[in-house]
């Protein structure tokens, strides 16, 4: 089952323009996770934010979580071509097991 | 560290034959995850391990899959007969049972069942 649901589905735009997606998750977390999918690879991970945290950085990219809305969203900065992936959210439930919402595919164009 | 290692990279085989995917996890991590990737129904979770004992096995489909973890650096998952409908991308996963809890994927086994 997916917890987390990701907005919008797909995202183009130009090099250099900012990139906003979003996640929408259902049940209570320990923390949420944004990994990165190029195409024909295995998923990397990009960033951690724990359910006590609301923003994190790192390098260009920058994760906001809002617990009391089940959200939160991913900013790409400064977009490259070489950003365009698919980008998945995942929600850490119990343990490590983790639940990944369907994706964001993003494209840049330059 | 050579990252979490999948064989083979490809697999073609015929309906009702038996399909063995592999993994080998990164040293020193204890939890290992097995994924399946479609259009479909996106990334599912199909079973984990954790210091080699399956914990969660309720996203494995169906009798015909089963999977294994004889040793912290080695696990299978098995398709016995494989069905057309088995056909995607297999992703082996590995992390550190404490700590970030960042999962470190493979490149992934792309099986095509005809």
């Amino acid at each position: 089952s997916q917890q987390g649901e990701e907005d919008p589905q797909a995202l183009s735009i130009q090099e250099g323009e900012n990139a906003t997606m979003n996640c929408s998750y259902k049940t209570s977390i320990n923390n949420l996770q944004w990994y990165r999918q190029n195409s024909g690879r295995g998923l990397v991970h990009l960033i951690l934010i724990r359910s006590n945290e609301r923003e994190k950085h790192s390098g260009r990219l920058r994760v906001t979580l809002d617990t009391s809305k089940k959200s939160s969203s991913l900013l790409i900065t400064a977009s490259r071509a070489a950003d365009t992936a698919s980008y998945f959210c995942a929600t850490e439930e119990y343990g490590n097991k983790l639940v990944f919402g369907a994706g964001t595919i993003l494209r840049v164009k330059s | 560290d050579a990252g979490v290692i999948q064989s083979p990279r490809h697999e073609v085989t015929e309906m009702g034959q038996e399909v063995t995917l592999r993994c080998k996890p990164i040293s020193g991590h204890n939890s290992l995850f097995w994924y399946r990737q479609t259009m479909m129904r996106g990334l599912e979770l199909l079973i984990y391990f954790n210091n080699n004992v399956p914990i969660d096995d309720s996203g494995m489909p169906e009798d015909r899959f089963s999977a294994k973890m004889p040793n912290a650096s080695f696990s299978t998952l098995k398709i016995q007969p494989s069905e057309p409908r088995d056909s995607a991308v297999y992703f082996c996963a590995s992390s550190l049972t404490q700590g970030r809890f960042e999962q470190f994927f493979g490149p992934g086994t792309r099986l095509t069942v005809l």
